[in-house]
Parts: structure tokens; C-alpha cells; sequence
């Protein structure tokens, strides 16, 4: 398997609700990403986990939650998100470290998120 | 910290003809430089890599070049069809995650 899958593909809440976002690979990578991308704008990252721990949060409001439970799994909590939160919610994943030299990262299709 | 500037952000060219899309960076610890194709609702594809140790790469009808020295690095992209039209972001990477450029949306004229 050489892809990074998402789930789901659209998602659309209120403020109130909680959801998840999730995220799957099994190329063996041990770096894995979550990024945010508005419309005509380059992927905004968010948060980095390295080995299965968090090792970079680019100042990201607790509202969105990270969790990696193993290896391949990625998931991205939501709770009382706003409206300018709706966007494109991409995973990536690479080989070896967060930053290695030789890095290769490889997006998942995303999740469009609404929030209303 | 690392900053990429990419250039034009928008371009328009003739299908047949080449574009070339023109990316520098700040940090000179930067040494990986990836390019991303990104279609209307699709997700970031890797389409071609630079590394600090080459100065020219090419796939077929794509190729990258770097210029360590002056910090810039350029996607060409020969023989353009329809189905190049797409955002493409540059990036760069040495001791930190990827730092992107702001996208340049390329469209071949048929």
C-alpha cells in the first residue's frame, strides 16, 4: 500500500459538535502530518508527530486536538471549531524523522471541513 | 527561519510551449527542495525533488534546477498538455519541516 487514505472526505459541523478527523498509512513512515489549506493557499502545517510523539505544534488553538495511537493512525479531534476553521484538512506522511534530510512527504486526499 | 518566495503566481501558456516556474529560499541549510502539483479538490501530488548535492534533475518532461549560490530553484516543464494545468508549490526543507511557496497556478491554453 503506497497512499495515505483520509477519512471522511467532507465533514460538516457546528460549533457545538465534536468530531474526528482520521488518517491512515502503511508504507511504514514514522513521521506523520496534519496541515490546513484555504482555498488558493499552500498547506499551513499544524502538527508533526515523530516516532508516534508530538514533536512540533505550530501554536494551533486547543481546539483542534492531536492524537497518534500507533504507528499508522493519525486522528485530529475537533471541538467547538469556528467558521474561519472550515478549510482542507491534509495528512502527510515521510520516512525516518520529522525533518530529515532526504524527506519525501506524501498528502492523503483530505478532509473538507464546513463548520457552521 | 527558512523563507520561499515563488514566482509568477499565475501563467498562462499555449499548449506545446514550456513554463517555468521560479522558486528562492533564505536558509542556506535548506539541501531537499520537493515540487507539489495541486489539481482543482485534489490532494498535494510530489511530481519531482532536488537535492542539495545535484544541480539538474529531469522526468521526462518535467525538470528542476538549483543554484545553491544564489538560493533559487526553478521547475520547467517542456511540451505542456491541458492536463499540466494545476497549482504547483515549490518547497524547501533542511532542518526544519517544509516550507512552501505561495503556489503558482499554471493553466495551458489547447
Amino acid at each position: 500500500d503506497t497512499e495515505v487514505t483520509q477519512t471522511p472526505k467532507h465533514l460538516v459541523m457546528g460549533m457545538t459538535n465534536k468530531k474526528s478527523l482520521k488518517c491512515e498509512q502503511h508504507m511504514g513512515h514514522r513521521a506523520m502530518y496534519w496541515y490546513k489549506q484555504k482555498a488558493k493557499k499552500p498547506p499551513e502545517l499544524m502538527f508533526v508527530y515523530s516516532y508516534e510523539k508530538l514533536s512540533i505544534n505550530e501554536s494551533v488553538p486547543s481546539r483542534f486536538s492531536p492524537e497518534c495511537p500507533n504507528s499508522s493512525l493519525l486522528n485530529l479531534h475537533l471541538h467547538a471549531l469556528q467558521p474561519e476553521d472550515s478549510a482542507l484538512y491534509l495528512c502527510a506522511s515521510s520516512h525516518q524523522s520529522a525533518w530529515s534530510t532526504y524527506n519525501e512527504q506524501f498528502f492523503g486526499p483530505g478532509t473538507r471541513l464546513t463548520v457552521l | 527561519g527558512e523563507n520561499v518566495e515563488q514566482h509568477p503566481s499565475t501563467l498562462s501558456v499555449q499548449e506545446g510551449d514550456s513554463a517555468v516556474i521560479k522558486c528562492t529560499y533564505s536558509d542556506s541549510a535548506s539541501n531537499y527542495f520537493p515540487w507539489y502539483k495541486q489539481e482543482l479538490g485534489k490532494r498535494p501530488q510530489l511530481i519531482i525533488d532536488i537535492r542539495s548535492n545535484v544541480g539538474e534533475k529531469k522526468d521526462q518532461r518535467i525538470a528542476v534546477t538549483l543554484n545553491k549560490t544564489a538560493k533559487h530553484f526553478s521547475l520547467h516543464i517542456t511540451e505542456t498538455q491541458p492536463e499540466d494545468s494545476a497549482v504547483y508549490f515549490c518547497a524547501a526543507t533542511g532542518n526544519t519541516p517544509l516550507v512552501f511557496g505561495k503556489g503558482t497556478r499554471l493553466s495551458v491554453i489547447a
